[in-house]
C-alpha cells in the first residue's frame, strides 16, 4: 500500500519568500506529525495532529510558521517570509493512533533551501 | 527539549561485528522506539519496547529496556554494510503523546 508521501521534493526559495510543503499521510492513520532536522542533526518536533483535536503547536519555532490539515488527512506546512535558517529537511509522519503509543510512519522529507 | 541521548554519537565497525548504541532518556515512559534514517531522508521504524518489557528481538536486533536506570540499547548482531545509517531512539515526553528524538548514532559498517 502507499506510504506517507510529501511533496515537493525538493524546494529552493529566496528569502523572504513564503513557502508550502505538502504531506500526504496514510489512510486511515489519525496522527500527523511535522518534524524539522538540520544537516547531522536529530528531530526537531514542530506541530501534532491528532484526530479532530486541537494540535499540538508546542513546537513551532515562530510565528511565521504554521499547519493545517484538512479533512483528517492532508497537511501543509507553511513558512511565511522564510530565513536561511529554515533550511533544513521538513519530515512528515503518520500513525495508526496516539503518536506515543504507536510506530509513526515516515515520508522521504522535503529539502527546503533558503537562499 | 531531548528527550532520548544516543550513545555513541559514532561508531565504526568490520561487518560481521556486533554494534551496541545506547539510549538515555529523562521522564518516565510507557514506549521507547527505534528508527533507522539513510542518506538523511525519511526514518524506518525498528521496534518498539514498551516500559514493561525488559528485552525484545526482530531478526538481527535486539532491543534492552532498563526503567529504573532510564536507558535502552539496540544491539545489532553479525552486521551487514547494508546496516551503515543514522539510528535514533524515541520516547513520548512526559505525559504528552508527541515522540521526542535524540540526535541518532551514526552506524558505518565498513565491509
Amino acid at each position: 500500500g502507499a506510504g506517507v508521501s510529501q511533496s515537493p521534493s525538493n524546494k529552493v526559495t529566496e528569502k523572504g519568500k513564503d513557502v508550502e510543503l505538502r504531506c500526504d499521510p496514510i489512510s486511515g492513520h489519525t496522527a500527523l506529525y511535522w518534524y524539522r532536522q538540520s544537516l547531522g542533526q536529530g528531530l526537531e518536533f514542530l506541530i501534532y495532529f491528532q484526530g479532530n483535536s486541537a494540535p499540538d503547536k508546542s513546537g513551532l519555532p515562530s510565528d511565521r510558521f504554521s499547519a493545517e490539515r484538512t479533512g483528517g488527512s492532508v497537511s501543509t506546512l507553511t513558512i511565511q517570509r522564510t530565513q536561511q535558517e529554515d533550511s533544513a529537511v521538513y519530515l512528515c509522519a503518520s500513525s495508526l493512533g496516539p503518536g506515543g503509543s504507536y510506530e509513526q510512519y515516515f515520508g522521504p522529507g522535503t529539502r527546503l533551501t533558503v537562499t | 527539549s531531548q528527550q532520548g541521548e544516543e550513545d555513541p554519537q559514532a561508531l565504526s565497525i568490520q561487518e560481521g561485528e556486533n554494534a551496541t548504541m545506547n539510549c538515555s532518556y529523562k521522564t518516565s515512559i510507557n514506549n521507547l522506539q527505534w528508527y533507522r534514517q539513510n542518506s538523511g531522508r525519511g526514518l524506518v521504524h525498528l521496534i518498539l519496547i514498551r516500559s514493561n518489557e525488559r528485552e525484545k528481538h526482530s531478526g538481527r536486533l535486539r532491543v534492552t529496556l532498563d526503567t529504573s536506570k532510564k536507558s535502552s540499547s539496540l544491539l545489532i548482531t553479525a552486521s551487514r554494510a547494508a546496516d551503515t545509517a543514522s539510528y535514533f531512539c524515541a520516547s513520548p515526553q512526559g505525559g504528552s503523546e508527541k515522540l521526542v528524538f535524540g540526535k541518532g548514532t551514526k552506524l558505518t559498517v565498513n565491509p
